[in-house]
């Protein structure tokens, strides 16, 4: 499967606990992005990647909230210190390089919950 | 800026009658949009998507949209339900600036389908 991963599908951990999702993005493909879905919302958009560059970053990834991109291939996304409140679907979706047409693929997500 | 109206949360047709779910985007700029599907406890998948190129839009599984500029609208259409098109639909919008290219989501619609 050449799509978009990642890992693990499923994560269950306690508050105050510091927790780290990965994303492998389709091959060449040079833009990540992570989004989060929470229970009848639609995904909002956290952090952007070019390359290796985080290019953007919403006011919702809050001090907590870090993303990597070393090598600009994979990608990481960790949350510090977790709170309930961050009980959500992580999606991660990246986009072909030189792509004029905005379109992203998503990869199957991170469901995270936070007791 | 831009944003996403998804009227409504959920609707529910007979299996065999006509699919419509609504959209209605704001944007600054001239937009790109985007209907995604997404089953339970899976990723998103792209449907269809409209990038200044024809304005009746046919994507997969028989879905289609037509973009009006006029109605700021990109409704989904399927002429026939099928019992499989059960799931959460997503309309999204992106700037067509070739800047970042997050996607912003509505709020989403599930499509029940009945026997």
């Amino acid at each position: 499967d050449t799509g978009v991963s990642q890992n693990p599908r499923h994560k269950i951990t306690k508050r105050g606990q510091n927790v780290t999702f990965r994303c492998d993005p389709i091959s060449e493909h040079n833009r990540l992005y992570w989004y989060r879905q929470t229970l009848g919302q639609g995904p909002e958009f956290l952090t952007y990647f070019q390359n290796e560059a985080q290019l953007e970053k919403s006011r919702l990834l809050s001090d907590r909230f870090s993303a990597e991109r070393p090598k600009g291939s994979f990608s990481t996304l960790e949350i510090q210190r977790t709170e309930q409140g961050d009980s959500a679907m992580y999606l991660c979706a990246s986009s072909p390089r030189g792509s004029s047409l905005n379109e992203q693929f998503f990869g199957p997500g991170t469901r995270l919950t936070v007791l | 800026a831009q944003s996403v109206t998804q009227l409504g949360s959920h609707v529910s047709v007979s299996e065999g009658a006509l699919v419509l779910l609504r959209c209605n985007y704001s944007s600054s700029v001239p937009p790109y949009l985007f209907w995604y599907v997404q089953y339970p406890n899976q990723g998103l998948q792209l449907l269809l998507k409209y990038t200044s190129a024809a304005t009746l839009v046919k994507g997969i599984n028989g879905f289609e949209a037509e973009f009006k500029k006029s109605e700021t609208s990109f409704h989904l259409t399927k002429p026939s339900a099928h019992m499989s098109d059960a799931a959460e639909y997503f309309c999204a919008v992106s700037l067509n600036t070739g800047a970042n290219s997050k996607l912003t989501f509505g709020k989403g619609i599930t499509l029940s389908v009945r026997p």
